[in-house]
């Protein structure tokens, strides 16, 4: 079975552009998080979606949004980027937000913001 | 969440057991702890979690105190390959979200 895929795994982008990443759930996890990673710290939770709804948000600005599709991929969008947005953006996957067996984490997309 | 403390970094010998402590002293009856760890580059991989009870896998030991407020991951023999940040992680099941801190950096050495 493929594990969380992620796209891109890197990219560049310029101050004040917007970036949309993509996050691809293992087979038949509904629940889909998002972390972002900064250099040298632990990853830090920004939402989490389960059946396609928004059931958590960590302390992001509103500049970061995302959505979770019919078939449980999901996107992160951030726009107006600032310099501080570059580090690693994680996503994670499980069967199911109550009971919690634990996350499955893609690789990660790097982004930069110069 | 409750917050978790973990030495910044940790050496062991190869072949050895590594014991990586963690004290989640403010942790709730209904949190769970779980351990991660992540490799450079890579996201970070589950290793292991409990309750109550100490858990073993395939992977590590849990061993988790009576009055649950600390605990110990154990890697009954490191290997080069388990350098990596391990991370200790209290959250009740079914959370939206779990908190990392900076975790402890596992070097091995042969």
């Amino acid at each position: 079975d493929a594990g969380v895929t992620q796209s891109p795994t890197h990219l560049i982008k310029t101050r004040g552009q917007q970036v949309t990443l993509r996050c691809s759930p293992i087979s038949g996890h509904k629940s889909v998080s998002w972390y972002q990673q900064v250099l040298g710290q632990g990853p830090q939770f920004i939402f989490q979606y389960y059946e396609k709804e928004e059931r958590g948000r960590g302390n992001f600005p509103d500049r970061f949004s995302a959505r979770q599709f019919p078939n449980y991929s999901s996107e992160l969008n951030v726009n107006a980027l600032l310099l501080g947005d570059s580090a690693l953006y994680l996503c994670a996957s499980s069967f199911s937000r109550g009971l919690w067996l634990g996350y499955t984490f893609g690789s990660g997309t790097r982004l930069t913001v110069v | 969440d409750a917050k978790t403390t973990q030495p910044p970094s940790m050496d062991c010998a190869e072949g050895r057991a590594a014991n990586l402590p963690c004290n989640h002293s403010t942790i709730s009856g209904n949190e769970y702890v779980y351990w991660y760890r992540q490799i450079h580059s890579q996201g970070p991989q589950y290793i292991i979690h409990g309750l109550k009870n100490n858990e073993t896998n395939e992977m590590a030991s849990l061993i988790i105190t009576e009055d649950r407020k600390s605990s110990t991951l154990i890697l009954p023999h490191a290997t080069l390959r388990d350098t990596a940040v391990y991370y200790c992680i209290v959250r009740v099941a079914g959370a939206g979200k779990s908190t990392f801190g900076d975790g402890t950096t596992l070097t091995v050495k042969p």
